[in-house]
């Protein structure tokens, strides 16, 4: 049984321009969460899909978006890049059944320059 | 808005040489304090959930305990394999808190031979 999966596993981009992460839950779960971490740092919540609907948003920008598509895979997007959006982004999935645990992904590592 | 604080920052033990990590929250309503192991450039594992105070998990050498304002995650006779860095996160009851995880910082445990 697969867990939860990410890509890419890391990316450079240059400032302004734009990234698309990518995230499929665990099978079976139908909530998917959004964290930034920066390097020593805990992660932080961006924020959380269920029933392809923003349900919850933490202190970001509206620089960062995101979809969940109806297979419950998501993607979250940046735009207008700056060099503080540099940080391992992680995406975490989640199920009512198995008391909203979030289990994480292996994270995409995103370096701006 | 809910905090986490975990102490130390960093926690340097001999092999076999008992110790523990401190998470202290503040959370209106909890719904879950949460510890996760995270290996370098890696997503968080989960290890424990624990719900009202009074509570204990274990697994294998590591027991996670439950106060009204603090946990503890206890590691007995440790080894080089559990060093990681350890994170506590705690999940709200209501409004702006339902279903975002909020994490501290971490403990950087390093376990020596």
């Amino acid at each position: 049984d697969a867990g939860v999966t990410q890509s890419p596993t890391h990316l450079i981009k240059t400032r302004g321009q734009q990234v698309t992460l990518r995230c499929s839950p665990k099978s079976g779960h139908d909530t998917v969460s959004w964290y930034q971490q920066a390097l020593g740092q805990g992660p932080q919540f961006i924020f959380q899909y269920y029933e392809e609907e923003e349900r919850q948003r933490g202190n970001f920008p509206d620089r960062f978006s995101g979809h969940q598509f109806p297979n419950y895979s998501s993607e979250l997007n940046v735009n207008a890049l700056l060099l503080g959006d540099s940080a391992l982004y992680l995406c975490a999935s989640s199920s009512p059944g198995e008391g909203d645990t979030q289990y994480f992904g292996p994270g995409t590592r995103l370096t701006v320059l | 808005e809910d905090q986490v604080t975990q102490s130390p920052e960093a926690l340097r033990l001999q092999e076999g040489e008992s110790s523990s990590l401190n998470c202290s929250y503040t959370v209106s309503g909890l719904r879950g304090l949460f510890w996760y192991r995270q290996d370098p450039g890696k997503g968080p594992e989960f290890l424990f959930t624990l719900y009202s105070a009074g509570e204990e998990k274990e697994k294998e050498r590591l027991k996670a305990t439950l106060t009204k304002k603090e946990s503890f995650l206890h590691i007995t006779a440790p080894k080089p394999e559990d060093s990681a860095t350890y994170l506590c996160a705690s999940r709200g009851g209501g409004g702006t808190s339902y279903g975002k995880l909020t994490f501290g910082q971490g403990t950087i445990l390093t376990v020596h031979p």
